[in-house]
């Protein structure tokens, strides 16, 4: 079975800076995807960035990048310059076969931009 | 804009009843959409795959009896909450597949029983 370790329950960031979110997963499979979700207080799931296991590159979505290092199965969220909006809880999520089928999700980082 | 609708956004019943919600994809045909919940300050937790046409998958422990999936056009899941009881409050969440590599998740339905 599959499962996601985010080892940060909460983190503080100033505004502008970067900060990073952890996040390692373990599966015997090997085909599978990555993903990254927002979710503000109003609870609304905001998907940010995907990437995929035979992805050589890693994925990019303006502000957001994932640091994907396969072989020690860590699949990092880098937020650069972050802006008061950016805070909220952050869920990192894998599928397997490399699909968005059934997500299983770590238990979050609750990130705070602070002034 | 938003690409999955959910109604309601929030409902308050009384212990016994049963409560329905509603999943709709916008401007898409959804032959799978997933159902979730989550707990206060909890991560979200899979309950079943709802497919188009066929009876969903429920996942372990998932009790399908209570959890009632329906899934009758390519547009709309509903989720019915039977007897709800105060441990079955909670927030749900419905998603979809869009892209292979896009999942979208619903805005959320948050159900208090009193």
């Amino acid at each position: 079975a599959q499962k996601i370790t985010q080892t940060q329950p909460g983190m503080f960031v100033q505004e502008k800076e970067a900060v990073t979110l952890d996040c390692t997963y373990d599966t015997s499979d090997p085909s599978y995807g990555l993903f990254w979700y927002k979710q503000p207080s109003s609870g609304e799931m905001i998907f940010l960035i995907y990437q995929g296991s035979y992805d050589q590159q890693n994925a990019t979505e303006g502000r957001y990048s994932l640091n994907f290092q396969k072989a020690r199965k860590s699949a990092n969220l880098v937020i650069s310059a972050s802006q008061l909006g950016d805070s909220a809880m952050y869920f990192c999520a894998m599928s397997l076969t490399g699909t968005a089928s059934k997500l299983t999700f770590g238990t979050g980082t609750r990130l705070q931009v602070t002034l | 804009g938003a690409v999955v609708s959910q109604h309601p956004s929030w409902v308050i019943c009384k212990s016994g009843t049963s409560v329905k919600i509603e999943c709709r994809s916008l401007d898409f045909q959804a032959t799978t959409m997933f159902w979730y919940r989550q707990f206060p300050k909890q991560s979200l937790m899979l309950m079943a795959t709802s497919n188009e046409g066929s009876k969903a998958t429920y996942e372990q422990g998932v009790e399908k009896d209570k959890f009632l999936i329906n899934h009758a056009s390519l547009t709309l899941s509903t989720l019915t909450v039977t007897s709800a009881h105060p441990e079955d409050s909670s927030f749900y969440i419905c998603s979809t597949m869009v892209n292979l590599d896009t999942q979208y998740f619903g805005p959320g339905t948050r159900l208090t029983v009193l």
